[in-house]
């Protein structure tokens, strides 16, 4: 079976610019969740959507937005982009919310702002 | 202060030896208890987890809760050179049927096993 799958793999973007990301979850995972790396760091939470809506917000900014699509996929938008967004982006699934220890993270989006 | 701490090392030994890695947490709300492997410029791989107190075992890996002094430990027995990688501890908070999914992370712990 696939595994999380995320693209693109690398992007390099300037400061000012939107960029998006995308997540595709593991086949019958309800549950997406975002998390946002800096080199050195633990993931640190953004968003998780469950079945189209969300359940979470972590400590990020009115600039990241996210969306969750009738098939669960989900996109994650970063808008007016500063030098410290750049990080690993790494999308988790889950085929639950709530009671589970069950969050698989797909191999991130590495993205660069210069 | 942190929710959750842990020693970012790096922490580095010969093949064959026992590995011990830990994390302590300040919030008493944490009823899961889990560890990932991240290979470099990879997304992290679950490895163990455990719910509220109490020891797990899989293999060569050991995980242990002690709830009472907010620290979980995990251990790798026969340690290996594969076994290099950086080991994350992450908790979730008990939140019922319908709730959330967030984790909190520690830093990690970069791990070196040496031929």
């Amino acid at each position: 079976d696939a595994g999380v799958t995320q693209s693109p793999t690398h992007l390099i973007k300037t400061r000012g610019q939107h960029v998006t990301l995308r997540c595709s979850p593991i086949s019958g995972h309800k549950s997406v969740s975002w998390y946002q790396q800096v080199l050195g760091q633990g993931p640190q939470f953004i968003f998780q959507y469950y079945e189209k809506e969300e359940r979470g917000r972590g400590n990020f900014p009115d600039r990241f937005s996210a969306r969750q699509f009738p098939n669960y996929s989900s996109e994650l938008n970063v808008n007016a982009l500063l030098l410290g967004d750049s990080a690993l982006y790494l999308c988790a699934s889950s085929p639950r919310t709530g009671e589970t220890y069950e969050q698989y993270f797909g191999p991130g989006t590495r993205l660069t702002v210069t | 202060q942190k929710e959750v701490e842990q020693d970012p090392g790096p922490l580095s030994v010969p093949e064959g030896a026992i590995v011990s890695l830990n994390c302590t947490y300040s919030n008493s709300a944490f009823q899961y208890f889990m560890w990932y492997r991240q290979y470099s410029r990879k997304g992290p791989e679950l490895l163990m987890y455990t719910y509220s107190s109490g020891n797990k075992e899989d293999g060569r890996f050991t995980a242990q809760v002690d709830k009472s002094s907010k620290y979980i430990s995990l251990f790798i027995r026969d340690s290996q050179p594969s076994d290099s990688a950086t080991y994350l501890c992450a908790m979730k908070k008990r939140s019922g049927p319908g709730g959330g999914n967030k984790l909190t992370f520690g830093t990690g712990t970069q791990l070196k096993v040496e031929l």
